[in-house]
């Protein structure tokens, strides 16, 4: 595997559902990021983690929850979502101690659709 | 508030038609500005980063330039795979303090052949 991967590709679930997003890099970058990208929208941030430090969107609803137990690995527990939740979910990562300072590479992202 | 505002939203070209997009941006104490390309069910490609009023970037038909309030995207003779949405992006300062990217939504181009 190479850049940034993501799983599941496409996720389909119910509102009562508790589901997780996963991403993993391999390049071997010190900051990941969570983004939600809804249509006629820009990207929205959602998560980062860099240099074991953790930056939160404040408008982010708390039924999300990152994890990264590791560099390489990234995590989007969801739980209780809502249909206005249905968007595509993008994993990135960079390389840099400040977030978002340098470039970011992106996973192909994970079509999210809440039933 | 949106702090990054890119037009138009969306450009139709003949191939070989150039033209610029543009990013305005109202960041204080810019850190930096960066391009992206994002073709349909695809993750965004990074293609250029902006440090500086003043600075160019080249890549095959792309030349991005950066002025203190906006940076232009130009696409010379564009070719019909040049179609996609391209992102423009500027690291922000978060009410916590860190600095994180903010994104404007985008132009999407459509290069006829």
């Amino acid at each position: 595997e190479t850049g940034v991967t993501q799983t599941p590709r496409h996720l389909v679930m119910g509102m009562t559902n508790k589901k997780s997003l996963k991403c993993e890099q391999h390049l071997g970058h010190n900051a990941m990021y969570w983004y939600k990208q809804s249509a006629k929208k820009p990207l929205e941030l959602m998560f980062v983690y860099s240099l074991e430090e953790r930056v939160e969107n404040n408008s982010v609803p708390s039924r999300f929850s990152p994890e990264c137990p590791n560099s390489s690995h990234l995590f989007l527990h969801l739980h209780t979502l809502q249909p206005e939740d249905s968007a595509l979910y993008l994993c990135a990562s960079s390389q840099d101690g400040a977030p978002g300072y340098n470039e970011q590479f992106f996973g192909p992202g994970t079509r999210l659709t809440v039933l | 508030e949106d702090q990054v505002t890119q037009s138009p939203e969306a450009l139709r070209l003949q191939e070989g038609e150039s033209s610029s997009l543009n990013c305005s941006y109202t960041v204080s104490g810019l850190r930096g500005l960066f391009w992206y390309r994002q073709d349909p069910g695809k993750g965004p490609e990074f293609l250029f980063t902006l440090y500086s009023a003043g600075e160019e970037k080249e890549k095959e038909r792309l030349k991005a330039t950066l002025t203190k309030k906006e940076s232009f995207l130009h696409i010379t003779a564009p070719k019909p795979e040049d179609s996609a949405t391209y992102l423009c992006a500027v690291q922000a300062r978060a009410s916590g303090g860190s600095y994180i990217p903010t994104f404007g939504r985008g132009t999407s181009l459509i290069v006829h052949p």
